[in-house]
């Protein structure tokens, strides 16, 4: 089954205290993106990637990082996480091609204490 | 920069017709994007337009007119389940994608 996956659904954690996000997929897409959904914000782009060792900022990149290292992989990590950066995070694949729809994964719900 | 609007709320009536607006500016443009949202859950593609013009989908059709940097989603025929939020995505050159805040449309019996 074509997916977008992420692990964990769920996570609390405490300030400071170093986390990642997986993302991967099995549809072979080139592109992969992190997005965070905030009420009365939106889904804001965090990074993208257009593909291997390929990433760029999106809107709210700080206090983010990511690595494309292989095509299927896609982690956000937030290296010392603060409470403003509890959210939902969505990761999301596509082609690259012109009419590529994003496929997002399910979602995961961060709480920073 | 970029920036999307559309309106936050609408409200329809099962088996009506509803029609979802966004407005944009953006610096170079790669095309439009329609994703319904289900409280709780992950976006879906709706519909993607590049031209000008209407593309039909079943009972969901979307228009772009580039020159005035305007869209719509039009939902015919409503149903229950079409209760949701209906996001517009504009895709600059280079690939970056921004999002408009969603419109959440109530669908009343």
């Amino acid at each position: 089954e074509a997916q977008v996956t992420q692990n964990p659904r769920y996570l609390i954690t405490v300030t400071g205290k170093k986390l990642t996000v997986t993302c991967s997929q099995n549809m072979n897409h080139e592109y992969m993106s992190w997005y965070r959904q905030d009420p009365g914000l939106g889904l804001r782009q965090i990074y993208y990637s257009m593909n291997v060792e390929v990433t760029d900022k999106g809107d709210v990149p700080e206090g983010y990082k990511v690595s494309r290292k292989e095509k299927r992989n896609f982690p956000l990590i937030l290296e010392s996480p603060s409470p403003n950066q509890t959210s939902l995070y969505f990761c999301a694949s596509s082609l690259v091609r012109e009419a590529g729809e994003q496929y997002f994964g399910p979602g995961t719900r961060l709480t920073v204490t | 920069g970029q920036n999307i609007d559309q309106p936050t709320e609408m409200t329809a009536t099962e088996g009506a017709i509803v029609q979802i607006n966004c407005t944009y500016q953006t610096s170079g443009f790669n095309g439009l994007f329609w994703y319904q949202q289900h409280a709780g859950e992950a976006p879906t593609f709706l519909s993607y337009n590049v031209l000008d013009g209407l593309e039909e989908k079943g009972r969901f059709s979307s228009f772009l007119s580039r020159s005035k940097g305007y869209s719509y989603l039009l939902l015919k025929e409503l149903q229950m389940k079409d209760s949701a939020s209906y996001l517009c995505a504009v895709r600059a050159a280079g690939n970056k994608l921004t999002f408009g805040g969603g419109t959440r449309v109530l669908v009343k019996p």
